[in-house]
């Protein structure tokens, strides 16, 4: 059974950094690419990055470019985006999915999600 | 970067109705990247349907996908309670993978 478990949201200042982790298994992880996709409060949702299978080329949009990294540690079956200046827009649930394919391909499986709230 | 538009904003609809819902692409997507997913109140996203047409493992055959170009559908043959949600489209084959805004599909 896949199983993804999202970690380390909670309430960071503007300008403030964070690191979200994303525990799979139930799957070969490394064949897989793997996304972050974002939801504001209220709001739809927004792709964020992909981190695609093998060597692992990286995709981000526009809005987290050059702020977030995303990175997998195969060793420990996990997922990591880095978000670095952080701004108040970046209040979001952060969900991890995996993709369907070694690089493009639905996210059919997701994890319930981690709340970042960016605040003074 | 491809815009996806869905709709209606929102669809009010009796149990057991059918529900048509559209997504229009600002360019055209190949079939094969272009999935649906559901949301239901408080919880994650569920793929429904991938290249289209395709249902996920364990979605019921009420639900069917069809378009091509830059029209696709989903349509809900009859709708049963648990299908009011959030659902939205996503094109996956050219980044960044967009979705759509997404369709509430409410009780009438």
């Amino acid at each position: 059974e896949v199983q993804l478990l999202e970690s380390g949201g909670g309430l960071v200042h503007p300008g403030g950094s964070l690191r979200l982790s994303c525990a799979a298994s139930g799957f070969i992880f490394s064949s897989f690419a793997m996304s972050w996709v974002r939801q504001a409060p209220g709001k739809g949702l927004e792709w964020v990055s992909t981190f695609t299978g093998g060597a692992g080329d990286t995709h981000y949009a526009d809005s987290v470019k050059g702020r977030f990294t995303i990175s997998r540690d195969t060793s420990k079956n996990t997922l990591y985006l880095q978000m670095n200046s952080l701004r108040a827009e970046d209040t979001a649930v952060y969900y991890c999915a995996k993709i369907s394919a070694w690089y493009e391909g639905a996210f059919d499986y997701w994890g319930q999600g981690t709340l970042v709230t960016v605040s003074s | 970067e491809i815009v996806l538009t869905q709709s209606p904003g929102t669809l009010s609809l009796s149990p057991g109705e059918r529900a048509t819902l559209s997504c229009r692409a600002s360019q055209s997507v190949n079939s094969r990247y272009l999935g649906w997913y559901q949301q239901r109140p408080g919880q994650a996203p569920r793929l429904l349907l991938s290249g289209t047409s395709n249902r996920a493992t364990g979605v019921p055959d009420r639900f069917s996908g069809s378009g091509s170009g830059t029209d696709f559908t989903l349509t809900i043959s009859r709708l049963e309670p648990e299908d009011f949600a959030v659902y939205y489209c996503q094109q996956y084959g050219s980044s960044p993978y967009t979705f759509g805004q997404g369709t509430r599909l409410e009780i009438k």
